[in-house]
């Protein structure tokens, strides 16, 4: 079952500019993760924001959260070409708050 | 800090053969997770350890996918027989705590042919 799903799936943007990808969710959560995956790598974790928290910082990420709106973004500034990879955003599923659930990610690609 | 360990890398093989995984958590880690990540889509859970025991395996297709967590360290996930859409990376992944932060090994690309 899907809980979360991020938007766009795709984006393409210019080294130095910004990318913002968002992720949506269904039922209420105690927390939202955010995870990077390089092209045939393991995922590597970004940023866990709290229910509680509204906005999260760590280097050039930027993690904000709106549980009224059941979504949050990440934001990544002056991009790098080594910031290519895909982002998957990752949930509970519903009351299952041992059962974390990944979107299908949004693919990002920063032409130098 | 050591990250999870997986192996094989790689594997290639014929439908109908079997096929095992292993995995070596970080130490210190009680939860273990085994995703599929077919390719173009997000990690999907097969089954989830708590030390030795299973929290969840509601998706794991158990007429021919198992697993197991002997003394609640290293992990194997086992398909037999394969099927051609058993095609995927398998992801082994451990956490302190459930469900917060997940290091993740670099995962067994499985080729079904």
């Amino acid at each position: 079952s899907q809980q979360g799903e991020e938007d766009p799936q795709a984006l393409s943007i210019q080294e130095g500019e910004n990318a913002t990808m968002n992720c949506s969710y269904k039922t209420s959560i105690n927390n939202l993760q955010w995870y990077r995956q390089n092209s045939g790598r393991g995922l590597v974790h970004l940023i866990l924001i709290r229910s509680n928290e509204r906005e999260k910082h760590s280097g050039r990420l930027r993690v904000t959260l709106d549980t009224s709106k059941k979504s949050s973004s990440l934001l990544i500034t002056a991009s790098r070409a080594a910031d290519t990879a895909s982002y998957f955003c990752a949930t509970e599923e519903g009351d299952s708050s041992y059962k974390l659930i990944f979107g299908s990610g949004t693919r990002l690609l920063v032409r130098p | 800090e050591a990250g999870v360990a997986q192996s094989p890398r790689y594997k290639i093989i014929e439908k109908r053969q079997s096929v095992a995984f292993w995995c070596n958590p970080i130490s210190g880690h009680a939860t273990l997770y085994w995703y599929q990540q077919i390719l173009g889509q997000g990690p999907k859970l097969l089954i989830q350890f708590q030390n030795n025991g299973v929290v969840d395996d509601s998706q794991l297709p158990k007429d021919r996918f198992s697993a197991e967590r002997l003394k609640g360290v290293d992990s194997t996930l086992k398909i037999q027989p394969a099927k051609l859409e058993d095609s995927a990376v398998y992801l082994c992944a451990s956490s302190f705590r459930t469900n917060e932060k997940l290091f993740f090994g670099s995962g067994t690309q499985l080729s079904v042919l």
